[in-house]
Formats: C-alpha cells, sequence, structure tokens
C-alpha cells in the first residue's frame, strides 16, 4: 500500500542554517505530494505541494521537488530563522482525495 | 481564501458525556471533508471522511457509534463523541477539500480541538 517515511526528529539548527527534511514514498501510480507544517498548538497548513514528476513546489523559501526515479520529496531550505520551528509533515494524496502522512519531523531552531 | 474553522477549540467534559466538535469551510463549498486524530508528537491519523449527504466513511478501527460524523451541508460537519472516556482525549483535526474534475484536490485543515475527558 501507500506510505510516506520521514527522516525523523528531532532536527535542531541554528539560525541562517540550511535545512534538508528526507521524505521518501510508496505509492502507485503518480501521486501528488504535499508538505505541511503544524506550529506549535496550532493545526496543519499547507506549506507546498506538487502533483507530478520534476514538479518542484516553493513557498516562503521551502522548496520541494517530485522525483520520480528516487520516489522522494525532500523539503529544503536555504537559511531557517527562529520562527520555522515547528513540526513539518511529508504526505500523499491517496485515493478518494486521502492523505496519508509521514510521522512527522519536528523542527528547533535556535537563534 | 479557504479557510476552515473548528469550534470549540478546546473542550473539556467528564467521562460518559458527549461531545460535539464543528467544522466549517468559511469561504468556500467543501465537497468533502476529513476527521484526524492526533495523539501528542505523532503524525495524525484519518478518522472518516464525508461528504455532504452521504454517510461519513469510517478508516478501519475507528467506531462509527462511537464518533459521530454528521455533513449537513456543504460548509458544515460535525463529529460528535459518545459517551467519551479519558482514552478518547485527543487533538481532533478536520480538513476540507474541493472535488475539481472529478478529483479531490488540496485539504485545507482546520486549527483543531483539544479535547480532555476527565
Amino acid at each position: 500500500g501507500n506510505s510516506v517515511t520521514q527522516m525523523e526528529g528531532p532536527v535542531t539548527l541554528s539560525e541562517e542554517a540550511f535545512l534538508t527534511i528526507n521524505c521518501t514514498y510508496t505509492a502507485t501510480g503518480y501521486p501528488s505530494l504535499f508538505w505541511y507544517v503544524q506550529y506549535p498548538g496550532e493545526g496543519l497548513q499547507l506549506l507546498l505541494k506538487a502533483t507530478k514528476a520534476d514538479d518542484k513546489g516553493s513557498n516562503k523559501g521551502f522548496e520541494a521537488t517530485y522525483r520520480k526515479e528516487t520516489t522522494s520529496f525532500h523539503l529544503e531550505k536555504g537559511s531557517v530563522q527562529v520562527s520555522d520551528s515547528a513540526v513539518y509533515f511529508c504526505a500523499l494524496g491517496s485515493q478518494g482525495g486521502k492523505l496519508i502522512f509521514g510521522q512527522g519531523t519536528e523542527l528547533s531552531v535556535k537563534p | 481564501g479557504a479557510v476552515v474553522s473548528q469550534h470549540p477549540s478546546w473542550v473539556i467534559c467528564k467521562s460518559g458525556t458527549s461531545v460535539k466538535i464543528e467544522c466549517r469551510s468559511l469561504d468556500f463549498q467543501a465537497t468533502t471533508m476529513f476527521w484526524y486524530r492526533q495523539f501528542p508528537k505523532q503524525s495524525l491519523m484519518l478518522m472518516a471522511t464525508s461528504n455532504e449527504g452521504s454517510k461519513a466513511t469510517y478508516e478501519q478501527g475507528v467506531e462509527k457509534d462511537k464518533f459521530l460524523i454528521n455533513h449537513a451541508s456543504l460548509t458544515l460537519s460535525t463529529l460528535t463523541v459518545t459517551s467519551a472516556h479519558p482514552e478518547d482525549s485527543s487533538f481532533y483535526i478536520c480538513s476540507a477539500s474541493v472535488d475539481i474534475l472529478g478529483a479531490t484536490d488540496t485539504q485545507y485543515f482546520g486549527p483543531g480541538t483539544r479535547l480532555t475527558v476527565l
């Protein structure tokens, strides 16, 4: 069945460091891929998405490229800020519009 | 655009009582709404999928008689936790999406409801 695997957290970085959060997936066909972010005490917010192979989603300095050959959708940001501290979820779109989430990766950015 | 609200944002209730959580899409009509449960520091677990005017589809292992879902309109879905017990304490999150050309588009999430059962 479809599944998503994320790198385990927590990830702790200093401000302005480079961020990579790995995400790989298993799926039949070519599902849409998403990154959601959850700030403390809040619900999920869509960060970016890609709907087909080689698409690059980007938002707020974050980027992720849909790589069919490696079944990956790694999240990157060149220079993180303290305000980026949150939990990041990778997800893939499944049948009936359902989302299958990875386990989430907690990011903590220190000043 | 694409704002989803939930009410209440938090609720504390006694064991054995029922609690209703509302999920509303404020600026769009949601073809489909989803209900999730999230335990501390864990991922979201899909509980059920609901479409306006039809019965909800529950995921395996979710008790439909305990978690009653009503999708009365294209902008409102409710989740009622019946005869709540402490193990039902959790963060409940809804999401709403719009079908475009027969395919469900991006889900937009509500802020969540923190339920504590004493």
